[in-house]
């Protein structure tokens, strides 16, 4: 088993459409949670961070923990074509980062 | 600022070959990493330094070498390259405190090996 799952996609969804991605892991130690979001041919730049378990929002972005399920969700609301890109979710504790392999995420106009 | 630089962004190396990716940072960070990125995979960490002549090997080290002389300066060395090598390089760093600073990342290196 993975450290951490993500499913790969692609997912592909209208404009104005709302995205739910998400993550599992299984190492109970990690504490902090990230979103990363990759651009084709770019490298990965952090969208939302959250410690613990718990909700954050950042205008249309939405970052939820739930650590007794091990799960972490990234909500996209009123999705843009220039939502279009690869999102990472990436978890630690006190070591490396580690990282899912990533959701290729496509906004058609 | 520059953020973190990766210089050369493409290369084709032939198997056996030998070649040193650069990576720089001007952002005074202690933290820098080396990962690859292969379709599917996600990130899976090759090398990192906690500090000028500190590294250490992260998941998949074996077939790269690096070293850190400088704070700013971390390159990555490929030694007799092999097609398992072929791969999306990016080079990241961070600031010492607490961690959802999260990384900075270059925008990468695209290897192939033939």
């Amino acid at each position: 088993q993975k450290e951490v799952e993500q499913d790969p996609g692609p997912l592909s969804v209208p404009e104005g459409a709302i995205v739910s991605l998400n993550c599992t892991y299984s190492n109970s130690a990690f504490q902090y949670f990230m979103w990363y979001r990759q651009y084709s041919r770019k490298g990965p730049e952090l969208l939302m961070y959250t410690y613990s378990s718990g909700n954050k929002e950042d205008g249309r972005f939405t970052a939820q923990v739930d650590k007794s399920s091990k799960y972490i969700s990234l909500f996209i609301r009123d999705s843009q074509p220039s939502d279009s890109a690869t999102y990472l979710c990436a978890m630690t504790a006190d070591n490396d980062m580690r990282f899912g392999a990533g959701t290729r995420l496509t906004v058609k106009p | 600022n520059a953020g973190v630089t990766q210089t050369p962004k493409f290369r084709i190396l032939k198997i056996g070959q030998s070649m040193t990716l650069q990576c720089t940072q001007d952002m005074n960070h202690n933290y820098m990493y080396w990962y690859r990125q292969d379709p599917g995979m996600g990130l899976k960490l090759i090398y990192y330094s906690v500090g000028a002549g500190i590294t250490d090997k992260g998941e998949v080290p074996n077939g790269y070498n690096v070293s850190r002389s400088t704070t700013e300066d971390f390159p990555l060395r490929l030694e007799l390259a092999a097609p398992s090598q072929t791969s999306v390089y990016f080079c990241a760093s961070r600031s010492p405190g607490p961690r959802h600073y999260g990384y900075t990342f270059g925008s990468g290196t695209r290897l192939t090996v033939v």
